[in-house]
């Protein structure tokens, strides 16, 4: 079965700081894709940033970089510059064959 | 738009009567998901079509929950004689499946906020 950890509720950062959200995932499979995904106050969802189980490099698009570390099987997003827009719920998912797992989330808060 | 489309946006029901919320996914994007989500919690996997294949209808909470999909295209979730704890967010998404699959990111509609009074 497939499962993915977020260990953290709620985080808070000082706005321009950077911040790493904990993502820890289990599977048995060889194959599978990690994302993450933003949700602020709206309620929409949006993807944020992609990376392959075969990806030898990290990700990263603009301010967020995923930390990818296969054999510990983590894949933590960091956010570098913070900004009060990116005050949200952020969620960690993986893909294989099957359906796509979500983690519970992470509560990010930016401060002035 | 070319995004994912749910309908209605709102509903409000009675207990114990039925509900069909619709979900039209991106034109090409044969993988479809199901989800619910209760305030500031996380996703709960309800129903996963992908194509032609049987439905993984593994998250789906009871058997007054049901889902189809007609033509590969749109998917009617119906949830059977309502109670007040299937108050929630009802969120579906799509995405790209076959080659591109795995590193395909889910669309995800606006989703549908279902009060069950």
């Amino acid at each position: 079965a497939q499962k993915i950890t977020q260990t953290q509720p709620g985080m808070f950062v000082q706005e321009k700081e950077a911040v790493t959200l904990d993502c820890t995932y289990d599977t048995s499979d060889q194959s599978y894709g990690l994302f993450w995904y933003k949700q602020p106050s709206s309620g929409e969802m949006i993807f944020l940033i992609y990376q392959g189980s075969y990806d030898e490099q990290n990700a990263t698009e603009g301010r967020y970089s995923l930390n990818f570390q296969k054999a510990r099987k983590s894949a933590n997003l960091v956010i570098s510059a913070s900004q009060l827009g990116d005050s949200a719920m952020y969620f960690c998912a993986m893909k294989n064959a099957g359906k796509s797992t979500f983690g519970d989330g992470t509560t990010l808060t930016v401060k002035p | 738009g070319a995004g994912v489309s749910q309908s209605p946006s709102n509903k409000v029901t009675e207990k114990g009567k039925d509900v069909e919320l619709r979900c039209d996914p991106i034109s090409g994007h044969t993988a479809l998901y199901w989800y619910r989500q209760s305030l500031g919690q996380g996703l709960e996997f309800l129903i996963y079509f992908q194509g032609n294949s049987a439905p993984d209808k593994s998250g789906l909470p009871s058997d007054r929950f049901s889902a189809e999909r007609t033509g590969g295209s749109v998917s009617t979730l119906t949830i059977q004689r309502t109670q007040q704890e299937d108050s929630a967010v009802y969120l579906c998404a799509s995405s790209l499946a076959g080659r591109g699959f795995l590193n395909s990111p889910l669309h995800f509609g606006n989703g549908t906020r279902l009060t069950v009074t």
